[in-house]
């Protein structure tokens, strides 16, 4: 079965400075890889998504991933954080059957300080 | 276009009614899904339909049933709600294309209490 860890449940960083948000996958099977953001009351919206075309990929509003097989991460990185990043952020493996069922991570819940 | 949208927003429930939570997307997508979200715990699959006319079950799908009306269309029914039912529920939708991973597109939730 297929799984995803996020380390860290609450992750507090100073506007401009790093974001990193960790993900490790458990896959038996090259894996599809995606990172969702939930803004307060709203729905997922996708950031970005691995699907083995390149191993560092670029999502929206600056955030990028890095697919490292032997570590069997998929870690979310942002050079600079906005204050408007502030959301929680979610890790998922994707089953590759007929429909590609997403299993989540815990979350992590990001906050940005003046 | 609408993309995933979901009725109602808010809904209070005594313990043992029952509801049908609604969701319809505008994507043309063959797959469906319902997750719940609790907090600590991310979304889990409760149902999912891979084209019109099948449903299977996730991983958490004791108490609730599913309908693909349509391909348009995926309803799920509580028939006698518990309190642990008490969640928020998503509908999401995607498409799987030759070549091409699918993405789920998500709509905006439906906050369910249970009393």
């Amino acid at each position: 079965a297929q799984s995803v860890t996020q380390l860290g449940s609450h992750v507090s960083v100073s506007e401009g400075a790093l974001v990193l948000l960790r993900c490790n996958y458990s896959s038996s099977v090259p894996p599809y890889l995606f990172w969702y953001v939930q803004y307060p009351n709203q729905g997922l919206q996708l950031l970005l998504k691995y699907t083995s075309a390149a191993t560092l990929v670029k999502g929206i509003n600056g955030f990028e991933a890095e697919f490292k097989k032997s570590e069997t991460s998929f870690h979310l990185t942002k050079p600079s954080a906005h204050m408007s990043d502030a959301a929680e952020y979610f890790c998922a493996v994707s089953d590759t059957g007929t429909a590609s069922k997403l299993t989540f991570g815990t979350g992590t819940r990001l906050q940005v300080t003046l | 276009n609408a993309g995933v949208t979901q009725t109602p927003k808010f809904q209070v429930l005594k313990t043992g009614q029952s509801m049908t939570l609604q969701c319809a997307q505008d994507m043309n997508h063959n797959s469906m899904y319902w997750y719940r979200q609790d907090p600590g715990m991310g979304l889990r699959l409760i149902y999912y339909s891979a084209s019109e006319g099948t449903t299977d079950k996730g991983e958490v799908p004791n108490g609730y049933n599913v309908s693909r009306l349509n391909k348009r269309e995926f309803s799920l029914r509580l028939e006698s709600a518990a309190p642990s039912q008490t969640s928020v529920y998503f509908c999401a939708s995607s498409e799987k294309m030759a070549g091409r991973q699918e993405t789920q597109y998500f709509g905006p939730g439906t906050r369910l209490l249970v009393l």
